[in-house]
């Protein structure tokens, strides 16, 4: 039982470059999320994914877009990467609306040159 | 905005002694979460306490809830240089599936 597998664990991209950060959950969770968090902060939602089939935003959407491959996969895409999104990304997951408790991936470290 | 804030930004203690962390949110909320993250690594739960709860005790954590206040307390007893780690409280609006991370407390225990 690996949890929430996030790949890659590191990446670097040059302005303007895209790439799709991978998450999926072993869990059969239903609710799926992408945070980030900048040094010193805490975490930002970026967007979540209540039920397999939705999607919508957080807090901090742009730049970025989201798929919800299937119950297991939520997939995480910068189309044109710039240096203000080097951060690293989280993603989590819970059971439903009353099972609150998110389940973390280890991280993916991202820099933008 | 971020809902949750987090006082003290840091906090150095010595192993043994207890470790008192804060929380304040903005909005009503259903429950309220503390998280560890240890350096370089993801987010661990550590204690949910729900709205209709004022004090919940999970081994040496005890966490408070004032919903009148909008505040929330994380206490550690007895800390260990194990503990060593950034605390996050988390909340998410009433009806909404929107977690808000304050920006947490890091906390060093020196051995």
């Amino acid at each position: 039982n690996a949890g929430v597998t996030q790949t890659p664990k590191f990446q670097v991209l040059k302005t303007g470059q895209s790439m799709t950060l991978q998450c999926a959950q072993d869990m059969n969770h239903n609710s799926m999320y992408w945070y980030r968090q900048d040094p010193g902060m805490g975490l930002r939602l970026i967007y979540y994914s209540a039920s397999e089939g939705t999607t919508d935003k957080g807090e901090v959407p742009n730049g970025y877009n989201v798929s919800r491959l299937n119950k297991r996969e939520f997939s995480l895409r910068l189309e044109s990467a710039a240096p203000s999104q080097t951060s690293v990304y989280f993603c989590a997951s819970t059971a439903g609306p009353e099972k609150n408790i998110q389940y973390f991936g280890a991280g993916t470290r991202l820099s933008v040159l | 905005s971020q809902q949750g804030e987090e006082d003290p930004q840091a906090l150095s203690i010595q192993e043994g002694e207890n470790a008192t962390m804060n929380c304040s949110y903005k909005t009503s909320i259903n429950n309220l979460q503390w998280y560890r993250q240890n350096s370089g690594r993801g987010l661990v739960h550590l204690i949910l306490i729900r709205s209709n709860e004022r004090e919940k005790h999970s081994g040496r954590l005890r966490v408070t809830l004032d919903t009148s206040k909008k505040s929330s307390s994380l206490l550690i007893t007895a800390s260990r240089a194990a503990d060593t780690a950034s605390y996050f409280c988390a909340t998410a609006r009433s009806g909404t599936y929107k977690y808000i991370f304050g920006t947490g407390t890091r906390l060093k225990v020196l051995a």
